[in-house]
């Protein structure tokens, strides 16, 4: 079966790093995603890889190596905005998306 | 705001009512998207329509009923839930279905469900 494995909940310090993992094992491989969840809000589109190595976008980034099926989010100085859910998501052969479960970040002063 | 709404944002209802969740998107896209999502749970698609055309039903209840009359709106008809379908029902919208490059999906704020 499709599975994406990502921490269900992380705690971090604001100003602090964070890494956010995310396993997979999916049915062909044709890009990952990341979202950002608010409590009571849409999912909004973090990052997008499709090719090894790190994508930076500001202060989040998100790496993908393919051959271990692994990607991370990372957030640099954090603020406490950043407290949300973090949901991954591949698309696979059939261009389907395939969801993780998501990881609650707390984010405390 | 990402350009898709939903109303209701939030409704309860009884096993035997009817309701409809409507969801508008103002971005152009061609594909439109249910889901579902419960807590600690992944993301479950339930209905793909590109063009308007359904091209996906991943075994959804009967008790679900999709309805897309153009590009731009979705709905879910409801009847005779039952309380495990409480949950937060999410529309998405992308230029269609990708079957290539970063086509990302566009998500409305969610239509809070709880069947009592």
């Amino acid at each position: 079966g499709q599975n994406i494995d990502q921490p269900t909940e992380m705690t971090a310090t604001e100003g602090a790093i964070v890494q956010i993992n995310c396993t997979y094992q999916t049915s062909g491989f044709n890009g990952l995603f990341w979202y950002q969840q608010h409590a009571g809000e849409a999912p909004t589109f973090l990052s997008y890889n499709v090719l090894d190595g790190l994508e930076e976008k500001g202060r989040f980034s998100s790496f993908l190596s393919r051959s271990k099926g692994y990607s991370y989010l990372l957030l640099k100085e954090l603020q406490m905005k950043d407290s949300a859910s973090y949901l991954c998501a591949v698309r696979d052969s059939n261009y389907q998306l395939i969801w993780g479960a998501g990881t609650k970040l707390i984010i405390k002063p | 705001e990402t350009g898709v709404t939903q109303t209701p944002r939030h409704l309860v209802m009884g096993m035997t009512n009817k309701k409809s969740l409507k969801c508008e998107q103002h971005l152009g896209h061609n594909a439109m998207y249910w889901y579902k999502q419960s807590a600690k749970k992944p993301l479950e698609l339930m209905f793909v329509y590109n063009f308007k055309e359904q091209t996906e039903n991943n075994s959804v209840p009967s008790r679900f009923s999709p309805e897309c009359p153009n590009s731009s709106h979705l709905f879910l008809h409801l009847h005779t839930l039952q309380p495990e379908d409480s949950a937060l029902y999410l529309c998405a919208s992308s230029p269609q279905t990708s079957t290539s490059g970063t086509d990302t999906q566009y998500f409305g704020p969610g239509t809070r469900l709880t069947v009592l």
